[in-house]
This record gives structure tokens, sequence and C-alpha cells, in this order.
């Protein structure tokens, strides 16, 4: 019973370098969201998604693209990574939109982009 | 706009005692959700409470209650008998309605340091 796993957990990037993070849930969860957590500022949502084929944006979108060609997989893209992009990206998952049960996090893959 | 605000950058509290974290929260929506996540410092996002904006009783999760005044706008954790391991990171969330769907914002999160 994995939940949601994050991969990679730790990656190095060089300015101008693109990479996929991948989010994959066993939970036939149709919420699925990518957050970046940064010190003193909490999680920001940076795009989230409802069912299999939708996307949509959260509050922190810009440099990030997401796709969800699956339903337990919801992919963050980053095309041209700046040093700004350096945190720690979370995804979760949730079958009611969160109410109730809240969310089912992953384990959070570090980023730091030099 | 801050729509989460947690004015608790770190609060100490002795072991055994009871503790209140605050939180207040802004929107317009008359249907929304508020939770609460603990973090350890292994870094991993925990659930731990939620409250509906349409429940009349405040929430209660075994030593945490959520004290929900709608009126104010406020959403505090209480936890009761702090031990050793609540000492983390405690994050309070809100969920809204938004163009694609649901989604829930977070707040900048309180320290909390439970002293032996």
């Amino acid at each position: 019973n994995a939940g949601v796993t994050q991969t990679p957990k730790f990656r190095v990037l060089k300015t101008g370098q693109s990479m996929t993070l991948l989010c994959a849930q066993d939970m036939n969860h149709e919420y699925m969201y990518w957050y970046r957590q940064d010190p003193g500022m909490g999680l920001r949502l940076i795009h989230y998604s409802v069912g299999e084929g939708t996307t949509a944006k959260g509050e922190v979108p810009d440099g990030y693209n997401v796709s969800r060609l699956k339903k337990q997989n919801f992919l963050l893209g980053l095309e041209s990574a700046a040093p700004s992009q350096t945190s720690v990206y979370f995804c979760a998952s949730s079958s009611t939109g969160g109410d109730y049960y809240g969310y089912t996090f992953g384990s959070g893959t570090r980023l730091t982009v030099v | 706009a801050q729509k989460i605000t947690q004015t608790q950058p770190g609060m100490f509290v002795q072991e055994k005692e009871a503790v209140t974290l605050d939180c207040t929260y802004d929107t317009s929506d008359q249907s929304y959700g508020l939770f609460w996540y603990k973090q350890p410092s292994s870094g991993e996002m925990i659930f731990l409470i939620y409250q509906g904006s349409y429940d009349e009783q405040n929430a209660t999760e075994g030593r945490y209650s959520l004290n929900f005044q709608k009126a104010r706008k406020s959403a505090n954790l209480v936890i009761s008998a702090s031990q050793l391991g609540d000492s983390a990171m405690y994050f309070c969330a809100m969920r809204e309605v938004d163009t694609g769907g649901f989604k829930t914002i977070f707040g900048a999160g309180t320290r909390l340091f439970v002293k032996a």
C-alpha cells in the first residue's frame, strides 16, 4: 500500500536544464496537486488536477507545466530551470477534494537549481 | 492577499500542558473546509483534523481539537496533553472552490517546541 510516490527524491539541475517530476498514487483518487515548500512560506499550490485529462493553475504556476494523462499519475515539468525554482516539491492526492480525510502527501522531492 | 494567517512563527509548550496554535482565514465563500497538518522534522505532511464551514460542532480527533469561530474567521488548533513527539511544524489550510475545482491553500506555519 504505497499511497503517493514521488520520484526522484533529490535532484540537482543546472540553470536552463529541464526535468520532470513524477507523482503516482494507487488509491484511485480523482484529485491530485503539486505544491512547493519554501522556508517561511508554507506550501504554495503550483497546479492541480480534478481528474484524468484535466489540469488547472494554482497560486504559482509560472515556469511549470503539468500533465495528467492517466488517473494515477501527475507529472510536473520544468522546461528551463531557474535558481528561484530551488525548493521542496510535494505531490498530494485526495478523493473528495480534501474534505473529511485531508490530502495524502508524497514524501517530497528536494530540487536544487545551480 | 494572505488568505491563511498564522501569526505565531514559533511556540513553546511544556510537556503534558495544552497549547493553542492560532489560525485566521479570509474567504467570501459560504462553503469551505479548514484543515490542520503536521510536518515533523522528517518532512512528511500528516493530516490531523478537518472542519467544514457548515459544521456546528468543533471537530475533535484524539488530543487534537479545532476551535472554530466562524464570525471571527478563526480556526485554532488545540493540542491537549502535549508530548515530545508533538514537536513539529503545523500548517493551517483552507479548501476553497476555484474555477478548476477544489483547491487547498496553506498558511506559513507555526513551529511548536515541546519541552520536557
